[in-house]
């Protein structure tokens, strides 16, 4: 059973640009949603998180919005760089993580 | 501060046989996890050790197997391998209680299964 659906499964963003991707989760026992990116042949990385009790999150160019009551969230990554190119990864956490199916960033310089 | 490291990176196995992968957790990590990975997915939980104790499972059948030494690495082993078990298999450590969702991943071993 998919309990965290994530759209879209790839997407291109100019240089400079802003990258939003959105998930949707079913469990209301997750206590945390973090984001993971990872880029081919490496481990997944934390790249930030959020309690369910807190409406958005900003980590540098990274934002999460959080909407408890529609059971979504998504990143924004805002002046997109080619660096920022990888796969991202939302997830619930209860007790253990529970991944999306991961979306293709691909910045174009 | 040495990261998650796991070995081997890649190995081919034979349906049928066995197989042992290997992880080190990072520096102070007492907890765990172990995650498959297939092509254009997301990981997939499989079990999570805790000071030795596995301490919670994900819906894996029971020839995935684990175990965690005192120095809280941990191996992941696979009996009678089959072809869907083919796929990228990740180690992830963390502090246990409310740092458990921040997990460190290790690149990985690549497993295919012929």
């Amino acid at each position: 059973q998919q309990q965290v659906k994530q759209s879209p499964q790839s997407l291109i963003v100019q240089k400079g640009g802003i990258s939003i991707i959105n998930c949707a989760y079913e469990n209301t026992a997750f206590d945390y949603f973090p984001w993971y990116q990872q880029f081919p042949g490496k481990g997944p990385a934390l790249l930030i998180a959020i309690r369910p009790d807190v409406s958005e999150k900003k980590e540098g160019r990274f934002t999460i919005s959080f909407n408890k009551s529609a059971k979504q969230f998504s990143l924004h990554i805002m002046d997109s760089q080619p660096g920022d190119s990888a796969t991202y990864f939302c997830a619930g956490y209860g007790n253990k993580l529970v991944f999306g199916a991961g979306t293709i960033l691909r910045v174009k310089s | 501060e040495t990261g998650v490291t796991q070995s081997p990176t890649h190995l081919i196995k034979t349906r049928g046989q066995q197989v042992t992968l290997r992880c080190s957790s990072q520096s102070g990590h007492n907890t765990v996890s172990w995650y498959q990975q297939a092509l254009g997915q997301g990981p997939q939980f499989i079990f999570q050790y805790y000071r030795e104790e596995e301490n919670g499972r994900g819906n894996f059948p029971p020839r995935f197997s684990g175990l965690q030494f005192p120095n809280y690495s941990s191996e992941l082993n696979v009996n009678a391998l089959e072809l869907d078990d083919s796929a990228l298999y990740l180690c992830a450590s963390s502090l246990g209680g409310q740092a458990a969702y921040e997990q460190y991943f290790g690149p990985g071993t690549r497993l295919t299964v012929t």
